[in-house]
């Protein structure tokens, strides 16, 4: 896994503002990714997915983006209330080339919601 | 409910001693998977196992061990093997097959060396 520092990278806003949240990836092999939610001291929720053959895909006050020429993954949240309030993480899959079934996570994004 | 549990949701272990982290999920997952996190950091996976009775080492699978013996079963044992186990460890499960889908996670245990 990659080396990471203790300081996440943290996005504040203000609530009712829109979000974006960036995640760079590194294999162009990768065919699916993942955003997740995790709050503090809690497992990571799903919030969406998009496969490698779609560039965007939307889901309730959210949308995925995918830019496979730069490898570049955003998520973009609506209206940002104080429950959006946690890390993100982006999550990708890297078969086939390696055979491995199982996903690889990025470092995190800490998102604060300001009232 | 459908879902994953994991126990206990904190651990104390003492140094030189093995420790053994519990997961199972009822939803009929065949996919089973264990990450560890460290604070400010994201997940790394330790093992994971597509089906039963077959498992694979991830990232960081020194001084840890896995079984798989049913489906709805995959408990993680820290040994005293593992140089720095305090840490949360995250247990997932998915549908597995030929391609990945994505992951529900457990709530996680803390384990805390003393």
């Amino acid at each position: 896994g990659e080396s990471v520092g203790l300081h996440l990278p943290t996005l504040s806003v203000q609530e009712g503002d829109n979000s974006i949240i960036n995640c760079a990836y590194s294999n162009s092999a990768s065919d699916y990714f993942i955003w997740y939610k995790q709050e503090s001291g809690k497992g990571p929720q799903f919030i969406i997915d998009i496969r490698s053959n779609m560039d965007k895909r939307q889901g309730q006050r959210v949308t995925v983006l995918l830019n496979k020429t730069v490898k570049h993954l955003s998520l973009q949240i609506a209206a940002t209330q104080p429950g959006d309030s946690a890390v993100y993480f982006c999550a990708e899959n890297i078969t086939p080339d390696t055979g491995r079934r199982a996903l690889t996570f990025g470092s995190g994004t800490r998102l604060q919601v300001q009232p | 409910d459908g879902g994953i549990t994991q126990s206990p949701k904190y651990l104390f272990r003492k140094e030189g001693q093995n420790v053994t982290l519990s997961c199972e999920q009822n939803l009929n997952h065949d996919a089973m998977y264990w990450y560890r996190q460290d604070p400010g950091q994201g997940l790394r996976l330790i093992y994971y196992s597509q089906i039963v009775n077959d498992f694979q080492k991830g990232d960081i699978a020194e001084g840890y061990s896995v079984s798989r013996e049913k489906k709805e079963s995959f408990p993680l044992t820290v040994t005293s093997a593992q140089k720095n186990p305090t840490a949360f460890y995250l247990c997932a499960s998915s549908r597995g097959g030929q391609g990945v889908t994505f992951a529900f996670f457990g709530q996680g245990t803390r384990l805390t060396v003393v």
